[in-house]
């Protein structure tokens, strides 16, 4: 089967760096994305990684390691309008679906 | 592209109702996805379509749930008879090359 696990809630200041951890385990792996979702909207796609190593898309970064099962999300410069929802999804499996993990409640205080 | 569309965006029934979904996804997408959201169980895919084909039904609830996509151009999620616990939210989502892009949801309360 496939899980993923990230911290279920974060909390940080305007300003900050904050990193949202992600581990996963499937059988097949194609790659790792991560999704923003504000509340009472639908998820938006923010990156996607294939290969090990950063990708950075302005203020985000993403991560991955497949040797580890393993990425992340960075946010620089932390925004009030980044306080939502972050998920990380994996496509994996015998069919290669996107499976998402509980998503991680970043809060951003003044 | 309007991207993904979908209808209604809210919908509040009674238990035994007939519930019928409705989604029109972006251009050229490769597949479609239902998903369901709630508070304790996250966003769960229900089904996916490749080609208007369903590849994977393993995560729809039981028999009560069905989806159909006649055309590319369109997809329905059935709920028959619903129940109070499907209260959810509820994302059709299209995919064009390696982004799922998701419609508004619809926000579905059985009484």
């Amino acid at each position: 089967g496939q899980s993923l696990e990230q911290p279920s809630e974060v909390t940080a200041v305007e300003g900050a760096i904050v990193q949202i951890n992600c581990t996963y385990q499937t059988s097949g792996f194609y790659g790792l994305s991560w999704y923003q979702q504000h509340d009472g909207g639908a998820p938006t796609f923010l990156s996607y990684n294939a290969l090990d190593g950063l990708e950075e898309t302005g203020r985000f970064s993403s991560f991955l390691s497949r040797s580890d099962s393993y990425g992340y999300l960075l946010l620089q410069e932390l925004q009030m309008k980044d306080s939502a929802s972050y998920f990380c999804a994996v496509r994996g499996g015998s069919q290669g679906n996107l499976i998402f993990g509980k998503g991680t409640k970043l809060s951003v205080k003044p | 592209d309007a991207g993904v569309i979908q209808s209604p965006r809210h919908e509040v029934t009674e238990m035994g109702q007939e519930v019928t979904l409705r989604c029109k996804p972006i251009s050229g997408h490769n597949s479609l996805f239902w998903y369901r959201q709630t508070m304790m169980r996250g966003l769960e895919l229900l089904i996916y379509f490749n080609n208007n084909v369903p590849i994977d039904d393993s995560g729809m609830p039981e028999d009560r749930f069905s989806a159909k996509m006649p055309n590319a151009s369109f997809s329905t999620l059935k709920i028959q008879p619903s129940e109070p616990r499907d209260s959810a939210v509820y994302f059709c989502a299209a995919t064009r090359g390696r982004e799922q892009f998701f419609g508004p949801g619809t926000r579905l309360t059985v009484l």
